[in-house]
């Protein structure tokens, strides 16, 4: 089965230090995206990348949070410096050029900023 | 403005059928897609409609209706392991996708 690669899996940080959170989507897949989910707000949009360049990230904070996809093989999504407000499921998901076919999401990376 | 809106809770029984609404607002739109999402785990892909009309895929159905800004999951022959979090969202054709909070559906024995 192709899957999508997020590590690590949970990460426990100290407010102010920086989280790298990785994601390695389905080879072939062109449309990566990375979302945020809590209990308050659902899934949310932070990022995505067609044919690794970057079209969308209006639903992330700037000042913090960045997200590059420097080979096709690999995505990144850095928080610095984080803050307990940070802590959430962070998702990675792939896919085709249109929608038809849904998106493969990653098992996740659980950020606890303490 | 861009709204997603689903009931946060449902309960049903084993072996029953389960209707789950979803209701959005959003600028634009080319379809609207369902995720299963079991607690703990990343959500899966059950079915995206485009079309007007009910789509049907084994246990599970989706029905859309794009004049009235709504579409329904339907669950059949619900099983214990349906037990999960139901995820609709709406595709504005602009890659982004909005998701309700989801419905909480716990099916009982």
């Amino acid at each position: 089965d192709a899957r999508v690669t997020q590590t690590p899996r949970h990460k426990v940080t100290e407010m102010g230090q920086e989280v790298t959170m990785r994601c390695q989507p389905i080879l072939g897949h062109n449309t990566v995206f990375w979302y945020r989910q809590t209990m308050m707000q659902g899934l949310e949009l932070l990022a995505y990348f067609r044919n690794r360049a970057p079209l969308d990230d209006s639903g992330m904070p700037k000042d913090r949070f960045s997200a590059e996809m420097p080979d096709a093989t690999l995505a990144t999504l850095k928080i610095q410096p984080s803050e307990p407000r940070d802590s959430a499921v962070y998702f990675c998901a792939s896919g085709g050029s249109t929608g038809a076919h849904g998106y493969t999401f990653g098992s996740g990376t659980r950020l606890t900023v303490v | 403005g861009q709204n997603i809106d689903q009931p946060t809770e449902m309960t049903a029984t084993e072996g029953a059928i389960v209707q789950i609404n979803c209701t959005y607002q959003t600028s634009g739109f080319n379809g609207l897609f369902w995720y299963q999402q079991h607690a703990g785990e990343a959500p899966t892909f059950l079915s995206y409609n485009v079309l007007d009309g009910l789509e049907e895929k084994g246990r599970f159905s989706s029905f859309l209706s794009r004049s009235k800004g709504y579409s329904y999951l339907l669950l059949k022959e619900l099983q214990m392991k349906d037990s999960a979090s139901y995820l609709c969202a709406s595709d504005s054709g602009t890659y982004k996708y909005i998701f309700g909070t989801g419905t909480r559906l716990k099916v009982l024995a």
